[in-house]
C-alpha cells in the first residue's frame, strides 16, 4: 500500500499568515493527489485535485503543488473559516489511501 | 440539489451486522463511481471502497475486504454497505463520497461530493 505521511501533524497560524502543508507518498503517486478540508460534524470539503487543481468554489488564497511523491499545500491570508483539519489522499492506485491529517489551529 | 445522505447507522454489538444506506439526489447517479470513507473518533480519513457506475470494478481496504460489501442500485439512486463481522475498530462516522470523474472504468479522480455521515458503533 502507498503511504501517505503528511507534515506536521499541528500547525498554530494566525488569521493573516501563510501557511504550507507537506505531503510525501511512499511512492510515486503522479500527480493523482487530492486536498481536503474536514471540520467536526461537517463533511470532508474537496480543495484541490491532481495535485494542484483548484476545485470550483474554492477560494484563491488556497493552492497546491507537487508531483510525484511530495506535494505542497498553501494557504495565503489565512481567514478565520481555515482553521480546519486538512488530509491529502492519493488516487493512484487502490487500495486509496490518506494522510494521517494536519490540524491548522489558531495561535 | 445535489447532495448524498446516509442512513442506517446505531450500535450493534461485536460480531454483529448492519447495513448502511447513501441516497443520492440532484445529479444522474448512474454515470458515478461511489465510495464508503470512514473516519474513527480522533483518527483521519480511511477509504472503505469503491464501486464503479456499473457495479463492474469493486475494491475493498484490506481492513474490511471478506466482511464488507459494497453494492448499489442506479434505479434507486442509492448506495449500500454491508457490514458483517463488525469489530470495536469499526466504530466511526461512514460517509458515501462521488467521485468526480465520469468514467466507468478506472483511473477515476477524486471525491468532490461528500454526504454527512452516518455514525457506526460496535461495542457490547
Amino acid at each position: 500500500d502507498i503511504q501517505m505521511t503528511q507534515s506536521p501533524s499541528t500547525l498554530s497560524a494566525s488569521v493573516g499568515d501563510r501557511v504550507t502543508i507537506t505531503c510525501r507518498a511512499s511512492q510515486s503517486v503522479w500527480s493523482w493527489l487530492a486536498w481536503y478540508q474536514r471540520k467536526p460534524g461537517k463533511a470532508p470539503k474537496l480543495l484541490i485535485y491532481r495535485a494542484s487543481m483548484l476545485q470550483r468554489g474554492v477560494p484563491s488564497r488556497f493552492s497546491a503543488s507537487g508531483s510525484g511523491t511530495e506535494f505542497i499545500l498553501t494557504i495565503n491570508s489565512l481567514q478565520p473559516d481555515d482553521f480546519a483539519t486538512y488530509y491529502c489522499q492519493q488516487y493512484d492506485t487502490f487500495p486509496y489511501t490518506f494522510g494521517q491529517g494536519t490540524k491548522l489551529e489558531i495561535k | 440539489e445535489v447532495q448524498l445522505v446516509e442512513s442506517g447507522g446505531g450500535l450493534v454489538q461485536p460480531g454483529g451486522s448492519l447495513r448502511i444506506s447513501c441516497a443520492a439526489s440532484g445529479f444522474t447517479f448512474t454515470t458515478y463511481t461511489m465510495n464508503w470513507v470512514r473516519q474513527a473518533p480522533g483518527k483521519a480519513l480511511e477509504w472503505v471502497s469503491s464501486i464503479s457506475s456499473s457495479s463492474a470494478d469493486i475494491y475493498y481496504a484490506d481492513s474490511v475486504k471478506g466482511r464488507f460489501t459494497i453494492s448499489r442500485d442506479n434505479s434507486k439512486s442509492s448506495l449500500f454497505l454491508q457490514l458483517h463481522s463488525l469489530r470495536a475498530e469499526d466504530t466511526g462516522v461512514y460517509f458515501c463520497a462521488r467521485d468526480q470523474a465520469i468514467s466507468p472504468r478506472p483511473p477515476w479522480d477524486a471525491f468532490d461530493l461528500w454526504g454527512q455521515g452516518t455514525m457506526v458503533t460496535v461495542s457490547s
